[in-house]
């Protein structure tokens, strides 16, 4: 099976601008998380879709959204984005009850 | 509210030694998941194993063993006979059972093995 994939590898972007990520899952998992890696907070958990559901959400602002399809693909926005909004943004997929398996990230720099 | 802690922010031994990392959990659930995930500097996280709060049993995996303690509420991870390819950043990572596929994870252990 093909791993978890992410899209883009690398973005940059300025100050209040914002910014979509794309996740596609390891095919049959349905549920997709999101984290977000700085030196600063290491890894952070921001939400959880599961069939198209947010089922968990970590505690980030509201500029920090995503959403998932029927085919279990997800994206994340970021809203009006921040020098501090640059990070890692890393994407796992996995079965009900099951690890998560992640993909190589997105790697957002906000300048 | 549940935490983990990697005490050891970098490691650094020579080729062949063994080394531990530590991992202390902190939770009120009586039933999560622990995990061990390995960064290389690529920065794909790699899922190394899993265990439930019930099974307290070690396990090991060629080179790599894991020992977990409910008692002191840590869960170690063992490398025997390290090699350069094992050099990596490693996470410890908590898991309650409802909310099974939030991880919180620990600060990572930046593990260097020297030829």
């Amino acid at each position: 099976k093909a791993g978890v994939t992410q899209t883009p590898r690398y973005l940059i972007k300025t100050r209040g601008q914002q910014v979509t990520l794309s996740c596609s899952p390891i095919s049959g998992h349905r549920s997709v998380s999101w984290y977000q890696q700085t030196p600063g907070q290491g890894l952070q958990f921001l939400f959880e879709y599961f069939s198209e559901t947010q089922r968990n959400k970590g505690n980030f602002p509201g500029r920090f959204s995503g959403r998932q399809f029927s085919n279990s693909r997800s994206e994340m926005n970021v809203s009006t984005l921040e020098l501090g909004d640059s990070a890692l943004y890393l994407c796992a997929s996995s079965e009900p009850l099951s690890e998560q398996f992640f993909g190589p990230g997105t790697r957002l720099t906000v300048l | 509210a549940q935490k983990v802690t990697q005490a050891q922010t970098e490691i650094s031994v020579v080729e062949k030694e063994d080394v531990t990392l530590d991992c202390v959990y902190e939770t009120r659930d009586t039933t999560y998941y622990l995990f061990w995930y390995k960064q290389p500097p690529s920065g794909e996280l790699v899922f190394l194993i899993r265990r439930n709060s019930f099974d307290e049993q070690n396990e090991i995996s060629g080179r790599y063993s894991w020992n977990f303690q409910k008692s002191t509420s840590s869960f170690n991870f063992t490398i025997t006979a390290s090699q350069v390819v094992d050099s990596a950043v490693y996470f410890c990572a908590l898991s309650e059972a409802g909310g099974a596929q939030k991880l919180v994870f620990g600060q990572g252990t930046r593990l260097t093995i020297n030829p």
